[in-house]
């Protein structure tokens, strides 16, 4: 079974600075996928940013990007110029590989992540 | 664009009654998903549904519930008899074939058990 923990419950940023969730997985399987997903106030869980892990390229989408350390188990968000509605919870999810097979996302108990002005 | 719909959004229920929680998952998504999220906990998985049969399903998916997809739209989940601990955010998701399969998820289904 994959465990996934984010060791941060809560943080806080200040708008346009920088922030980094951190986020550790256990797993026995090779091929497998890390995301992070954003859940803001309104409840709906939404994709950030994934990550394959065969590829040895940290993932970027805009301001969001990751930093994976295969060996050390460890996939980090990393919010660049934080704005105000980046304020929500982030979790930090597994699901093994291949992809297009249907596999559950394990999440991790989340980050709840407040940008103040 | 395309999105996951949920109804409804929020339900009250006795404890010991059965409630029908619906998706409506994206047309053309070939895999549905439910988790769920009690106050303040992580989002759990709870059973995963493809080509009309479940695919894989977690400790916390006993007898108590099920899945259908009644018509080519929608997805339920059913408890049979709920229990106080039921009580949390239901959310469906649905993953198509296409590229990385990414799940998309509905706003959630409140449950509150009386």
């Amino acid at each position: 079974a994959q465990t996934v923990t984010q060791s941060q419950p809560e943080m806080s940023v200040q708008e346009a600075e920088t922030v980094t969730l951190s986020c550790t997985y256990d797993t026995s399987e090779n091929n497998y996928y890390l995301f992070w997903y954003k859940q803001p106030p309104s409840r709906q869980m939404i994709l950030v940013i994934r990550q394959e892990a065969y590829k040895q390229q940290n993932a970027t989408e805009n301001r969001f990007s990751v930093n994976f350390q295969k060996a050390a188990k460890s996939f980090s968000l990393k919010i660049s110029d934080s704005q105000l509605g980046d304020t929500a919870m982030y979790f930090c999810a597994f699901m093994k590989g291949p992809a297009n097979s249907g596999y559950a996302l394990n999440f991790g108990k989340g980050t709840s992540l407040l940008v103040t002005p | 664009e395309p999105e996951v719909t949920q109804t409804p959004s929020h339900q009250v229920t006795q404890m010991g009654q059965e409630v029908i929680l619906r998706c409506v998952p994206i047309s053309n998504h070939l895999y549905f998903y439910w988790y769920r999220q009690i106050l303040g906990q992580k989002v759990e998985f709870l059973v995963s549904f493809y080509n009309n049969e479940i695919s894989e399903k977690s400790e916390i998916f006993d007898d108590q519930f099920s899945v259908e997809r009644p018509d080519g739209s929608n997805f339920t989940l059913k408890i049979r008899s709920t229990k106080l601990e039921d009580s949390a955010m239901y959310f469906c998701a649905s993953s198509g074939m296409d590229g990385f399969n990414e799940q998309f998820f509905g706003p959630g289904t409140r449950l509150t058990v009386l």
